[in-house]
């Protein structure tokens, strides 16, 4: 049983367009929620991460919503480039003990020219 | 800066053959982590350690154990190799609390 619950699977979208990666958890003891970029024949490695009392934060063309009564949370890229095409994971992670980071089964995103 | 170091890259066993996969990282990290990566499955956290001598068990630890002797160390071993156990390995390193760990290259095992 997946502790975070990532979709879609795969998604293809246009050059310039916006991408949008969903995932829910259910244990209400997860207190970090980060997401990582992975490119083929490489680790994953941390795009950007959010904690539960802020509801959106932005990095450049990369933006994490939050909402935790609904315990859903969802990255969009804006204006996504054939550069950003790669497996994106949604992760979750208990902090305080320990300090378990768990995965979301990835999204693979193509962005087409 | 090597940062997490992963031996080998790749791998191939025969079933019942044993191995030890090694990962060491440069970071002064407390906390390592093995995960194993499956198509559709994502990656899955096999076994991890919060410090140098502690190990714990993740979520699909059967088949694998660990052993932590030395801080900058981690090393991941099969007993008795199935195929099931074929997929891609990779060890993660962190700081305690942070939601940014720093992964290896990965080693591609595969068990025939």
């Amino acid at each position: 049983q997946q502790q975070v619950k990532q979709s879609p699977q795969s998604l293809i979208v246009q050059k310039g367009g916006i991408s949008i990666i969903n995932c829910a958890y259910e244990n209400t003891a997860f207190d970090y929620f980060p997401w990582y970029q992975q490119f083929p024949g490489k680790g994953p490695a941390l795009l950007i991460a959010i904690r539960p009392d802020v509801s959106e934060k932005k990095e450049g063309r990369f933006t994490i919503s939050f909402n935790k009564s609904a315990k859903q949370f969802s990255l969009h890229i804006m204006d996504s480039q054939p550069g950003d095409s790669a497996t994106y994971f949604c992760a979750a992670l208990f902090s305080g003990g320990y300090n378990k980071l768990i995965f979301g089964a990835g999204t693979r995103l193509a962005v087409h020219p | 800066n090597a940062g997490v170091t992963q031996t080998p890259k790749f791998r191939v066993l025969k079933t019942g053959q044993s191995m030890t996969l090694l990962c060491a990282q440069d970071m002064n990290h407390e906390y390592m982590y093995w995960y194993r990566q499956d198509p559709g499955m994502g990656l899955r956290l096999i076994h991890y350690s919060v410090g140098e001598g502690t190990t714990a068990k993740g979520e699909v630890p059967d088949g694998y154990n660990v052993s932590r002797l030395k801080k900058q160390n981690f090393l991941l071993g099969l007993e008795s190799a199935a195929p099931s156990q074929t997929s891609v390995y990779f060890c993660a390193s962190s700081y305690p609390g942070g939601a940014r760990a720093f992964f290896g290259q990965g080693t591609r095992l595969t068990v025939v």
